[in-house]
């Protein structure tokens, strides 16, 4: 099946600090990514949804200056947590968006630990 | 707007018993998309099924089913003769319309599976 990788696997940083993730389709271009943020023992919440060439469309709570995405290309989307403070620590995990078989397909990254000191 | 409801929040079973985790739904769309996903503690999701809503059939993978049925908006999914590696949470989802939305989960359920 397809693959979608996401770097880093984890990543700690000071209070402050900002964090780029970054989300790759391996072998599909995919037109939307999704990202979503997962907190410790709770379920998988979307933030965010990122269509190449276009601004991102943010969930409600969602602040669009601390989470900035952006999808440059058909096979890449970032995630960059700016000014990066202990509540942003989290599991963002992505998906890509196959549209090239019968019915569109999604798959998703590894995801990306990150904590924030 | 969607929703999807796991109202078991922890299961704990003996090695080879069978187990059902419940997953009830709501939409307002007519063409859906319901998932389940396997999450170990390493925390990648591991994708089991997907289903859309045309498409009421039961389906068996070894130890796995599931049993869809639109008449109580649940899908359902049931391990048999479990095993400690099918020890990890696991998500339903759903996706309204054709595939092309994002995915909403569920709250999880937590399967321990004791040897």
């Amino acid at each position: 099946g397809a693959v979608v990788s996401q770097h880093p696997s984890w990543v700690i940083c000071k209070s402050g600090t900002s964090v780029k993730i970054e989300c790759r389709s391996l072998d599909f271009q995919a037109t939307t990514m999704f990202w979503y943020r997962q907190f410790p023992k709770q379920s998988l919440m979307l933030m965010a949804t990122s269509n190449e060439g276009s601004k991102a469309t943010y969930e409600q709570g969602v602040e669009k200056d601390k989470f900035l995405i952006n999808h440059a290309s058909l096979t890449l989307s970032t995630l960059t947590v700016t000014s990066a403070h202990p509540e942003d620590s989290s599991f963002y995990i992505c998906s890509a968006r196959d549209p090239s078989g019968m019915t569109d397909t999604q798959y998703f990254g590894p995801g990306t630990r990150l904590t924030v000191l | 707007a969607q929703k999807v409801t796991q109202a078991q929040t922890e299961i704990s079973v003996v090695e080879k018993e069978d187990v059902t985790l419940d997953c009830v739904y709501e939409t307002r769309d007519t063409t859906y998309y319901l998932f389940w996903y396997k999450q170990p503690p390493s925390g990648e999701l591991v994708f089991l099924i997907r289903r859309n809503s045309f498409d009421e059939q039961n389906e068996i993978s070894g130890r796995y089913s599931w049993n869809f049925q639109k008449s109580t908006s649940s899908f359902n999914f049931t391990i048999t003769a479990s095993q400690v590696v099918d020890s990890a949470v696991y998500f339903c989802a759903l996706s309204e319309g054709t595939g092309r939305r994002a995915l909403t989960f569920g709250s999880g359920t937590r399967l321990q599976v004791q040897p």
